[in-house]
């Protein structure tokens, strides 16, 4: 099956930094990769995906980019805020059966 | 557009208790997911349904879990008998069609305490 790998688990950054989040996968067939947003009690939300026949997409603060070669995508978010805070989860859907694979998740937290 | 909805909300039970999940999903969604989501970690898929078809339940625990989607609509899920590592929060989630890798709509989850 799937192997999704997140770093960094924890991630503590000062309003206005970057972070920078990092998944790797290991089936090569794999082809579609959404990124979520957890805030704390509430329900995942996807905030920005990518295909993989596009090597980067953005969305105002938010980018994702992909390097299917290396296996493994990235979640930017520029100018951090206060309310970027929350644990951000990567997922994998596998080529063939399309079946969602998640990592263990990142702890963003935004220090004002 | 009405979101998924699931219910109950929280659930505390002891263990070897039976406990059953409710999952009602966004109206003409044909795929329908059960997660598994212990504190600290990422959501574990535990059963993909395609309509009322089982498309994956690699990771279902088969002798105390069970679920069904009659109909293709709502879903359950039981757990019987519950464990202590059962505790976790219990998340549906839906989307249009499989197969074209659209984004999973979550619903808000149960919380179930095995105590």
């Amino acid at each position: 099956g799937e192997n999704v790998e997140q770093h960094p688990s924890t991630l503590s950054v000062q309003e206005g930094d970057s972070a920078v989040i990092k998944c790797t996968y290991s089936d090569s067939a794999s082809n579609y990769f959404p990124w979520y947003k957890q805030e704390l009690g509430k329900r995942p939300q996807l905030i920005i995906d990518i295909r993989s026949n596009v090597g980067e997409k953005k969305d105002q603060r938010i980018a994702v980019t992909l390097n299917k070669t290396a296996k493994h995508f990235s979640l930017h978010i520029t100018e951090t805020q206060p309310e970027d805070s929350a644990v951000y989860f990567c997922a994998v859907h596998s080529g063939g059966s399309y079946i969602p694979t998640f990592g263990r998740g990142t702890s963003l937290i935004v220090h004002p | 557009e009405a979101g998924v909805a699931q219910s109950p909300r929280y659930k505390i039970i002891e263990k070897r208790q039976s406990v059953a999940f409710w999952c009602n999903p966004i109206s003409g969604h044909a795929t329908l997911y059960w997660y598994q989501q212990i504190l600290g970690q990422g959501p574990k898929l535990l059963i993909q349904f395609q309509n009322n078809g089982v498309v994956d339940d690699s990771q279902l625990p088969k002798d105390r879990f069970s679920a069904e989607r009659l109909k293709g609509v709502d879903s359950t899920l039981k757990i019987q008998p519950a464990k202590l590592e059962d505790s976790a929060v219990y998340l549906c989630a839906s989307s249009p069609r499989q197969g074209l890798n659209t984004e999973a709509f979550f619903g808000q989850g149960t919380r179930l305490t095995v105590v």
